[in-house]
């Protein structure tokens, strides 16, 4: 079945530092979600990327899709405390609406 | 983004009953909703996709007459462990998947989450 890396598992950044989370999937994927948990909470959607190559820009936050459709990235510029969270990147094939999650990049920030 | 609304928020309960969560869609109509457990400090592990007027599809290892899921409406499903046991407790959440109707475009909002706690 479908299989989705994500690393880090773990990052600790200086407050100011940049930040990047790297996920790959075991198949080509129609589209990968990326989804933001904070301590205590629920999953918050983020972005959805379709597109082979698609960069898209949130503020400080840039999202990737590999050309191959196998491989995404989460990265944040200049981390404030307010990034605090597990980001998780969901990968679902054609036609499926399921998605696969990853492990998820728990993300700290140290003021 | 949409409202997906989830209850009980948290529930304690003893070993052997039945607990019934309940997840709506609050601002659109679902279709399909999916049921997913996550341990502590892990990610999401789906265990059931929920289609309204259907039986739902359980994911491999997940027992079906343990985990009852009845999808009644487009704007409700509900999982119901049955016989519960201290292992089955976690947090569980649903989701609510919305058709953009562009490609496979296939959001999913997701619920607050219920923490199950069997004693």
């Amino acid at each position: 079945g479908q299989q989705v890396m994500q690393i880090p598992q773990y990052q600790h950044v200086q407050e100011g530092e940049d930040f990047t989370t790297y996920c790959n999937s075991s198949t080509t994927l129609s589209n990968i979600q990326w989804y933001k948990q904070r301590p205590g909470g629920h999953p918050v959607f983020l972005i959805q990327l379709v597109k082979s190559g698609e960069v898209k820009k949130q503020k400080r936050l840039t999202f990737q899709f590999g050309e191959a459709k196998k491989n995404s990235s989460l990265h944040i510029t200049a981390t404030q405390t307010t990034d605090v969270g597990t980001y998780f990147c969901a990968g679902s094939g054609a036609g499926s609406y399921q998605l696969t999650f990853g492990k998820g990049t728990k993300l700290s920030v140290i003021p | 983004g949409a409202v997906v609304s989830q209850h009980p928020s948290r529930v304690i309960c003893k070993s052997g009953t039945s607990v019934k969560i309940e997840c709506r869609s609050l601002d659109f109509q679902a279709t399909t909703m999916f049921w997913y457990r996550q341990f502590p400090k892990q990610s999401l592990m789906l265990m059931a996709t929920s289609n309204e007027g259907s039986k739902a599809t359980y994911e491999q290892g997940v027992e079906k007459d343990k985990f009852l899921i009845n999808h009644a409406s487009l704007t409700l499903s509900t999982l119901t462990v049955t016989s519960a046991h201290p292992e089955d407790s976690s947090f569980y959440i649903c989701s609510a998947a919305r058709n953009l109707g562009t490609g496979n475009y296939n959001e999913q909002f997701f619920g607050p989450g219920t923490r199950l706690t069997v004693l």
